[in-house]
Formats: C-alpha cells, structure tokens, sequence
C-alpha cells in the first residue's frame, strides 16, 4: 500500500519560516493536501491541489510538489500556527495520510 | 453552508459493533461528484480513513479495516452511516467524518465523537 512520511515534529521561531515535507513514492505525480489540526479540535484543510489556499487561509501558507516531496511551507510564522499538520493523497481510490507533523513554535 | 456532526455511543465493550451516523446539511448526496468518508483518531495519534461512500453509492474501505467495516447513506435523511464489528480497546479513538466533492479535499469536517471502548 501507499505510504506518506513526515517527520513527528518540526521547530520554528516566531516570524520565521517553517518547512514541513511529506514524502512518497512519485508524490509529485499526485495531488496533495494538506490539513491543520489544533489540540482538541477538528482537521482543518489548509492548502488543496499542492499549492491552493482554500478562502480564509492566510497567505503565509504555501504548498509545493515535486518528485518524491510535497512541502508545506508557513512564512513568518506566528504562535496560532502550533498545531499537527497532516498531508493526504490519493492511491488507486483510497485515500492516505501522513503520520503528522507537530509544529511548535518556540 | 456545509456541516455534519457526528453521533453515536460514547463507550461500547470488546466484540461489540460500533454504529456511527454522520448527520449533515447543506448538500445532497444525491448530488453527481458528492461523497462523504470517515476517519478516525486515537488519543494522540494521527489520523486514519476509514471508509468513504459516493453519490452513486460506490464505497471504499481502506485496506487494513475492509473486513470489519461497512458504509451506508440514508439521501432521504442526509446521513451516513458506518458500522464497525468486532470493536477492540485499540479502536478507541474520535470518529470524524467530512464532506469532499469529486474525489478532491475533505472540508469541512465534523466535530467528532470519541468512542471508547472498554469491559
């Protein structure tokens, strides 16, 4: 079956960058999205079709997909972005997540 | 506006079968491109998906629950059903389930319910 890796946790200071991948056999050749998820609350879908910002999603979320890597990528990144961020795809009509990614801003 | 909200026991015991309904408005299901799937979240764990029914009543299960889980849809009354047999203490977690057009994004999701199970 399909797999997507993530690392478990990623550390950011407040206003810079923060950079999560997913990684996947041919990951470029498929579409990925990317979900946020707050402690106690629901997914929240964050970036769609690699690189598309659903309305209401701020503009320091941008998203990217080639190879084998899709990255997530949160420019000037701020304390109300510390959350679990999952990527997602799709393979031979099911779909897969990535194990999640723990963003914490220090 | 899209919602959906889930319901169903809060604590079933080992080799019970767990029976979740997804209740949402704002779409049909009935609806060319509609779908609706269900995930799942143990306590401090990443997300799983579970199963997902379509318009035309295709469903897909994922591979390492197929034989445990079935997925139904009530048009009539906007719901989705998912049965679950043999629950374990392992299935404990919150169920979630979401709306996704033609095979795209899920958004939104609903707020879950957390099942626990236990003797």
């Amino acid at each position: 079956s399909y797999e997507l890796a993530q690392p478990p946790s990623v550390s950011v200071s407040p206003g810079q960058t923060a950079s999560i991948t997913c990684s996947g056999d041919k990951l470029g050749d498929k579409y990925i999205c990317w979900y946020q998820q707050k402690s106690g609350q629901s997914p929240v879908l964050v970036i769609y079709q690699d690189s598309k910002r659903p309305s209401g999603i701020p503009a320091r979320f941008s998203g990217s997909n080639s190879g084998n890597t899709a990255t997530l990528t949160i420019r000037g990144t701020q304390a109300v972005d510390e959350a679990d961020y999952y990527c997602q795809t799709w393979d031979s009509g099911t779909v897969v997540f990535g194990g999640g990614t723990k963003l914490t801003v220090l | 506006q899209i919602t959906l909200k889930e319901s169903g026991p809060t604590l079933v015991k080992p080799t019970q079968t767990l029976t979740l309904t997804c209740t949402f408005s704002g779409f049909s299901l009935s609806t060319t491109g509609v779908a609706v799937g269900w995930f799942r979240q143990p306590p401090g764990k990443a997300l799983e998906w579970l199963a997902l029914i379509y318009w035309d009543d295709d469903k897909r299960y994922s591979p390492s629950l197929n034989s445990r889980l079935t997925i139904t849809k009530d048009t009539s009354k906007n719901q989705v059903v998912l049965i679950m047999t043999n629950m374990d203490p392992v299935d404990t977690a919150t169920y979630f389930c979401s709306y996704i057009l033609t095979n795209n994004w899920f958004a939104p999701w609903g707020q879950g319910t957390l099942v626990t199970v236990s003797s």
